[in-house]
């Protein structure tokens, strides 16, 4: 099956700097990745998908990446806030399929 | 709904007991799935529903581990004589399912935390 691995765990940024967390994805026939946001206590919340058909998309200050030929993707969030802080999760769902399988999340820290 | 629902919130049960863990999606949304997730982790997925239908169970631990959604809306994930490593988050997601690409947004429950003594 598909196996998901995220780098780095945790990542410690000043406020205004950029961010960047990286997902592999082990399947090719692999074809949609999203990005959730989990805050503290919360529920994972959907905050950007990209899909194989794409290389790049943006929503305000975050990004998201594909190079299928690498079988990996990478979101960005430029001009971090302390309340972008949370858990973010990379997911890879495979052409066919309905589940997602998930990486082990990344803790941002944004210090002000 | 607002969203998805789930219930209880905290269930704390005693090594060997039965639970019972609900969830009701978003209106309208066809889809239906059950994850577990541990503290530090990403969520685990355990099985998927298409309106009634259990469309993949590949995921459940083992056969003390059921799910049902018998009229294609709520859903109830049976955990049967739990043990202690059953302890964890357990979270219900629903997508509206059609062919429409936009379709396939996952959206999460709050999750039932359950605690096995």
């Amino acid at each position: 099956g598909e196996n998901v691995e995220q780098h780095p765990s945790t990542l410690s940024v000043q406020e205004g700097d950029s961010a960047v967390i990286k997902c592999t994805y082990s399947d090719s026939a692999s074809n949609y990745f999203p990005w959730y946001k989990q805050e503290l206590g919360k529920r994972p919340q959907l905050i950007i998908d990209i899909r194989s058909n794409v290389g790049e998309k943006k929503d305000q200050r975050i990004a998201v990446t594909l190079n299928k030929t690498a079988k990996h993707f990478s979101l960005h969030i430029t001009e971090t806030q302390p309340e972008d802080s949370a858990v973010y999760f990379c997911a890879a769902r495979r052409s066919g399929y309905s589940t997602l399988t998930f990486g082990k999340g990344t803790m941002l820290l944004v210090s002000p | 709904g607002a969203g998805v629902s789930q219930s209880p919130r905290y269930k704390v049960t005693k090594r060997g007991q039965d639970v019972a863990l609900r969830c009701d999606p978003i209106s309208g949304h066809v889809s239906l799935y059950w994850y577990r997730q541990a503290l530090g982790q990403g969520p685990e997925f355990l099985t998927y529903f298409n309106y009634e239908a259990q469309q993949d169970k590949s995921g459940l631990p083992n056969d003390r581990f059921s799910a049902e959604r018998p009229e294609g809306s709520i859903s109830t994930l049976t955990i049967q004589r739990t043990e202690q490593r059953d302890s964890a988050m357990y979270r219900c997601a629903s997508s509206l399912g059609s062919s429409d690409r936009e379709d396939e947004k996952l959206f999460f429950g709050s999750g039932t935390q359950l605690s096995v003594l």
